[in-house]
């Protein structure tokens, strides 16, 4: 496995329900991102990790929570989210926190009934 | 408060038909510039990053340029292929937590 993978890659749940989605980066990257892409709207950077440490809340709900057990595992727990949550989820990876690009995965394509 | 607007929204070209996508932006101190293309069902892929006004690079039919206002990509002779959505986005110098902001992108179709 190379670059970023993100699994699922679709994601169908009710409001009530508990789901995470995973993000696993084999680039050696020290610093881990999530972003949320809607359509008709720009990508929405949602979280920040460096080192397994949080550095960027973006003002997101407290239904999306995030965990970084480690350099190159991210994961973003959901529960009970609303219509609105429906989106693509992307995972990004970068060296550090300085000008390096961010390498993305496919993201999870969520929708919630 | 820092900005990305990239015109045109959709661009139809045909094939052989050069064209340049405009990314204008805001920011407070630019640390970084960067293109990814996406194409559908898939995440961004990385294509350039410009730091400084004046600076282009080059890749294969597409060059990127960056002025202190706005970014152009350059995309001579397409071909089909070419056909996705471009993204720019730019980091600010200020602050510390590698934050991208993303320009709601250009849709290019490249018909043969």
């Amino acid at each position: 496995e190379t670059g970023v993978t993100q699994t699922p890659r679709h994601l169908v749940m009710g409001m009530t329900n508990k789901k995470s989605l995973k993000c696993e980066q084999h680039l050696g990257h020290n610093a881990m991102y999530w972003y949320k892409q809607s359509a008709k709207k720009p990508l929405e950077l949602m979280f920040v990790y460096s080192l397994e440490e949080r550095v960027e809340n973006n003002s997101v709900p407290s239904r999306f929570s995030p965990e970084c057990p480690n350099s190159s595992h991210l994961f973003l727990h959901l529960h009970t989210l609303q219509p609105e949550d429906s989106a693509l989820y992307l995972c990004a990876s970068s060296q550090d926190l300085g000008n390096q690009p961010q390498h993305f995965g496919d993201g999870t394509r969520l929708s919630i009934l | 408060e820092d900005q990305v607007t990239q015109s045109p929204e959709a661009l139809r070209l045909q094939e052989g038909e050069s064209s340049s996508l405009n990314c204008s932006y805001t920011v407070s101190g630019l640390r970084g510039l960067f293109w990814y293309r996406q194409d559908p069902g898939k995440g961004p892929e990385f294509l350039f990053t410009l730091y400084s006004a004046g600076e282009e690079k080059e890749k294969e039919r597409l060059k990127a340029t960056l002025t202190k206002k706005e970014s152009f990509l350059h995309i001579t002779a397409p071909k089909p292929e070419d056909s996705a959505t471009y993204l720019c986005a730019v980091q600010a110098a200020a602050g510390n937590t590698g934050k991208l902001i993303f320009g709601q992108g250009t849709t290019l179709q490249v018909k043969p």
